[in-house]
């Protein structure tokens, strides 16, 4: 298995963009998290889905920020617009036990800068 | 609420010194946990886990952690780090539901 698959690597983009970042986790896996990373707020999850449906997105920031899960080997985060204060590195992670009973298999994240 | 705690953000170590790092979670029910590494420019992996037997997990690369009900802990050991180690490790608690709770991490940093 390729593990969890996130695109972009890097992305750098100007403030007022719209951002999609994608991910595709490991095939069989039922849970799906997003998580933002930074120096001064450390890891962070912004939303959780269980078979494709989002349970708990109350760690989304703002309404800037929107995620889907179309179906079970396909999600996107999305920020409309972006602002500075988004840059982080956004972590996608998936799991075969409900919320992570054997653990997370982490993507290698996406690298976001707002300039 | 639900929350977990480690208490060194940052540790310097020697290469051949032990290692302990402290980790200890809010929740009085049953508990799977988990501790992560997270090296220099990469993403979190698994390194342990904990869900129920024996409380002492041996994981990956020598590290093993420790259960101790009494105290809500589960601290992190190895007997002799190496400059490889170098990293930032995390601790996680999964209660009931669906998420699992991460502590801020410790960035432990090995001199050779």
């Amino acid at each position: 298995d390729a593990g969890v698959i996130q695109s972009p690597r890097h992305e750098v983009t100007e403030m007022g963009q719209e951002v999609t970042l994608r991910c595709k986790p490991i095939s069989g896996h039922n849970s799906l998290f997003w998580y933002r990373q930074t120096m001064m707020r450390g890891l962070e999850l912004l939303i959780y889905f269980n078979n494709n449906v989002p349970i708990d997105d109350s760690g989304m920031p703002e309404d800037r920020f929107s995620a889907k899960m179309p179906n079970a080997s396909f999600s996107t985060l999305k920020i409309q617009p972006s602002e500075p204060r988004d840059s982080a590195v956004y972590f996608c992670a998936s799991t075969s036990r409900g919320g992570g009973g054997d653990g997370y298999t982490f993507g290698s994240g996406t690298r976001l800068t707002v300039v | 609420a639900q929350s977990v705690s480690q208490h060194n953000h940052h540790v310097i170590l020697s290469e051949a010194a032990s290692l302990e790092l402290g980790c200890n979670y809010s929740y009085g029910g049953t508990v799977n946990l988990f501790w992560y590494v997270q090296y220099p420019g990469q993403h979190l992996q698994l390194l342990l886990k904990y869900f129920s037997g024996d409380p002492l997990v041996k994981g990956i690369k020598g590290f093993e952690a420790e259960f101790i009900k009494s105290k809500f802990s589960f601290n992190l050991r190895k007997p002799s780090v190496q400059w490889s180690d170098t990293a930032e490790y995390f601790c996680a608690v999964k209660t009931g539901g669906f998420k699992t709770i991460f502590g801020a991490g410790t960035r432990l940093f090995v001199k050779a």
